[in-house]
């Protein structure tokens, strides 16, 4: 059966630094895996796909992922937080007509 | 496109009473997802259609709960009757198969479920 686990269900970072959230997934088949973004109050938003074509996604805010195989893992990364990134992330993998969505990971940005 | 719509946005009820929640998806769209988030199970799948038929319901955590999607423009989540522990935001997607994006979902703002 499909699974993600995101690792730090809280990361905090300073405005201007990197930013990495976790992702590990387990598949019995190739996997489809997604980002999705929620800001305060409002639904939840695609931020990046992979969808086996280039291993390393490019997403909307400068967000990208890259799908590593032998780590089962699809890391999401930026290399400059800025304020308006602080939101919930939610990893997710695909299964069979639906998504599996993480525990989702609150990422706070600090001034 | 004015995205997923859904209604009421705010609702609070006394334990007991029938909560409905409306949806509807983006034009076009032939699957539409419900789904609820709590602290603390966090985000849950409970049913997703695919035009208009329900083709995985396994999520539905009880009889209390029941969804319809009479037409491809409109579905509703029931709760008769409704409980405290039935507080919760719920969430409704929608997607399109037939341009092979089934799983590029496409979130409504939600409903904000109390139930005292």
């Amino acid at each position: 059966a499909q699974s993600v686990t995101q690792l730090g269900s809280h990361v905090s970072v300073s405005e201007g630094a990197l930013v990495l959230l976790r992702c590990n997934y387990s598949s019995s088949v190739p996997p489809y895996l997604f980002w999705y973004v929620q800001y305060p109050n409002q639904g939840l938003q695609l931020l990046l796909k992979y969808t086996s074509a280039a291993t390393l996604v490019k997403g909307i805010n400068g967000f990208e992922a890259e799908f590593k195989k032998s780590e089962t893992s699809f890391h999401l990364t930026k290399p400059s937080a800025h304020m308006s990134d602080a939101a919930e992330n939610f990893c997710a993998v695909s299964a069979a007509g639906k998504l599996i969505f993480g525990q989702g990971t609150t990422l706070q940005v600090k001034p | 496109d004015a995205g997923v719509i859904q209604s009421p946005r705010h609702e609070v009820t006394e334990m007991g009473q029938e909560v409905t929640l409306r949806c509807k998806p983006i034009s076009g769209h032939d699957y539409l997802f419900w789904y609820r988030q709590t602290m603390m199970r966090g985000l849950e799948l409970l049913i997703y259609f695919n035009n208009n038929v329900p083709i995985d319901d396994s999520g539905m955590p009880e009889d209390r709960f029941s969804a319809k999607m009479p037409n491809a423009s409109f579905s509703t989540l029931k709760i008769q009757p409704s409980e405290p522990r039935d507080s919760a935001v719920y969430f409704c997607a929608s997607s399109s198969g037939r341009l092979g994006t089934i799983y590029e979902q496409y979130f409504g703002p939600g409903t904000r479920l109390t139930v005292t």
